[in-house]
C-alpha cells in the first residue's frame, strides 16, 4: 500500500536561513508526488509536483524539490526562508489511476523566527 | 482559476444532528473528494466520487455518507453527528488522469460537535 512519511512534525528556522523538509514515500510503481502548503485557516495550495522527467522540480514561491528514487524521497527546499513561509507543509503521493486519489503525510509545521 | 467553494467556514452542531457539508467546484472536474484533517494525522480520505452518482469509500468512511447528484456539487453527510467528528473538513476536485493532475482544495469547514 502506498504511504507518505514526513518525519519532522515541527521545524523552526530563522528568516533568511535555508530550509529542507523531508518526505519519504512508499509506492510500488512510478510515484506521482506533490507538495502542498496550508496557511493558517486556509485550504491547501499546490507548491509543486513531480511525475516524470527532471528530478529537480521548481515550484511557486521559490520552492524546489528533488525526487530521489534510490532513497524514496521527495524533499522540499528553499534557499532563503521568508516570514510569510510560516505554514504547514504536506507531502502527498498520487495513486496513478483515473480516480487520482492523493495520500497525504502528516504534515510539517514550519515556524520562522525573525 | 479553479475555484472550490465550501458552503461554511465554521459550523457548530449538536450531538445527534444530521449535518450537511456542501462543496461546489466550477471547473467541470470529474473527481471530487472529502478529506478530514486532524492535528498529527494529516489529511485522511473519507469518500471520493469520480462521476455523478458514483462514489467510493476512502480510508475513514464510518459515520459519513456522500451525495453527488450534479457534477459540480459533492455533499458530505454526517448522519448523526458525534463529538469525535469535530474536525476540519476539506473538499477537493481534480481531473481524471494518470495521477499527475493536482487536486484543488476548498478553504475548509471547521466543524465543532457539542
Amino acid at each position: 500500500a502506498q504511504s507518505v512519511t514526513q518525519p519532522d512534525i515541527h521545524i523552526t528556522v530563522s528568516e533568511g536561513a535555508s530550509l529542507e523538509l523531508r518526505c519519504n514515500y512508499s509506492y510500488g510503481a512510478t510515484p506521482y508526488l506533490f507538495w502542498y502548503v496550508q496557511s493558517p485557516g486556509q485550504g491547501l495550495q499546490l507548491l509543486l509536483k513531480y511525475f516524470s522527467g527532471d528530478t529537480l522540480v521548481q515550484g511557486i514561491k521559490g520552492f524546489e524539490a528533488e525526487f530521489k528514487r534510490s532513497q524514496s524521497s521527495f524533499n522540499l527546499r528553499k534557499p532563503s526562508v521568508h516570514w510569510s513561509d510560516a505554514a504547514e507543509y504536506f507531502c502527498a503521493v498520487g495513486n496513478g489511476g483515473a480516480t487520482n486519489k492523493l495520500i497525504f503525510g502528516t504534515g510539517t509545521l514550519l515556524a520562522v523566527q525573525p | 482559476d479553479v475555484k472550490v467553494t465550501q458552503s461554511s467556514r465554521y459550523l457548530v452542531k449538536r450531538t445527534g444532528e444530521k449535518v450537511f457539508l456542501e462543496c461546489v467546484q466550477d471547473m467541470d472536474h470529474e473527481n471530487m473528494f472529502w478529506y478530514r484533517q486532524d492535528p498529527g494525522l494529516g489529511l485522511r480520505l473519507i469518500y471520493f466520487s469520480y462521476d455523478v452518482k458514483m462514489k467510493e469509500k476512502g480510508d475513514i468512511p464510518e459515520g459519513y455518507s456522500v451525495s453527488r447528484e450534479k457534477k459540480e456539487r459533492f455533499s458530505l453527510i454526517l448522519e448523526s453527528a458525534s463529538t469525535n467528528q469535530t474536525s476540519m473538513y476539506l473538499c477537493a476536485s481534480s481531473l481524471p488522469g494518470q495521477g499527475y493532475t493536482e487536486a484543488f482544495f476548498g478553504q475548509g469547514t471547521r466543524l465543532t460537535v457539542v
